[in-house]
C-alpha cells in the first residue's frame, strides 16, 4: 500500500495568514492526489484534485501544486470558517490511502 | 445537486451485525462507483470498501474481508454496507462516497456520515 505522510500534525495561524500543508507519498502517484477538508462533527469534504485542480465551489484563497511523491495545500488570507482538519489522499492504485491529517487552529 | 443520505448505525454488540443504506440523487448513480469511508473516533479516514457501477465487482480493506458485504441497487439508486461480526475495532462513523467515472477512488461527494457503536 502506498504510505501517505502529512505534516505538521497541527497548526496554530492567525487570521489573514498564508500556511502551507505537505503530503508524501511512499513512492510516486502521478497527480492523483485529492485533498479534503473537514470541519468539526461533519463530513469531509472536497477542495482538490488531481493535485492542483480547485472544485466547484471551493473559494480561490485554496491551492494545491505538486506531482510524484511531494504536494502543499496552501491557504492563504486565512479565514476563521477554515478551522478544520485536513487530509490529503492518494488515488492513483490501490487500495486508496490517506495522510494522518493537519488540524488548522486559531492563534 | 448530488445528495447522498445515509440511514442506519447504532449501538450493537460484538458479534452482532447492522446494514448502512446510502441514498443518492441528483446524478446519474448507475454511471459511478461507490464506496464507504471510516474514520474512528479521534482517528483518520480509512477507506472500508468499494462497488463498481454494475455491482459485478467489490473491493474491501484486509481488515473486513469476510466480514462486511456491499451492494447496490441501481433502480433504488441506493448503496448498502452490510457489517456481520463486527468489533470493538469496527467502531466509526461510516460515510459513504462517490466515485467519478474514470476514478474509482476520488471522492467527489459525501454522505452526512452514520456513527456505528461496538460495545457490550
Amino acid at each position: 500500500d502506498i504510505q501517505m505522510a502529512q505534516s505538521p500534525s497541527s497548526l496554530s495561524a492567525s487570521v489573514g495568514d498564508t500556511v502551507t500543508i505537505t503530503c508524501r507519498a511512499s513512492q510516486g502517484i502521478s497527480n492523483h492526489l485529492a485533498w479534503f477538508q473537514q470541519k468539526p462533527g461533519k463530513a469531509p469534504k472536497s477542495l482538490i484534485y488531481s493535485a492542483s485542480i480547485l472544485e466547484s465551489g471551493v473559494p480561490s484563497n485554496f491551492s494545491g501544486s505538486g506531482s510524484g511523491t511531494y504536494f502543499t495545500l496552501t491557504i492563504t488570507s486565512l479565514q476563521p470558517e477554515d478551522l478544520a482538519t485536513y487530509y490529503c489522499q492518494q488515488y492513483y492504485s490501490y487500495p486508496p490511502t490517506f495522510g494522518g491529517g493537519t488540524k488548522v487552529e486559531f492563534k | 445537486e448530488v445528495q447522498l443520505l445515509q440511514s442506519g448505525g447504532g449501538l450493537v454488540q460484538p458479534g452482532g451485525s447492522l446494514r448502512l443504506s446510502c441514498a443518492a440523487s441528483g446524478f446519474t448513480f448507475s454511471n459511478c462507483p461507490m464506496s464507504w469511508v471510516r474514520q474512528a473516533p479521534g482517528k483518520g479516514l480509512e477507506w472500508v470498501s468499494a462497488v463498481s457501477p454494475t455491482g459485478g465487482s467489490t473491493y474491501y480493506t484486509d481488515s473486513v474481508k469476510g466480514r462486511f458485504t456491499i451492494s447496490r441497487d441501481n433502480s433504488k439508486s441506493t448503496v448498502y454496507l452490510q457489517l456481520d461480526s463486527l468489533r470493538a475495532e469496527d467502531t466509526a462513523a461510516y460515510y459513504c462516497a462517490k466515485g467519478e467515472v474514470g476514478a474509482t477512488y476520488y471522492f467527489d461527494h459525501w454522505g452526512q456520515g452514520t456513527l456505528v457503536s461496538v460495545s457490550s
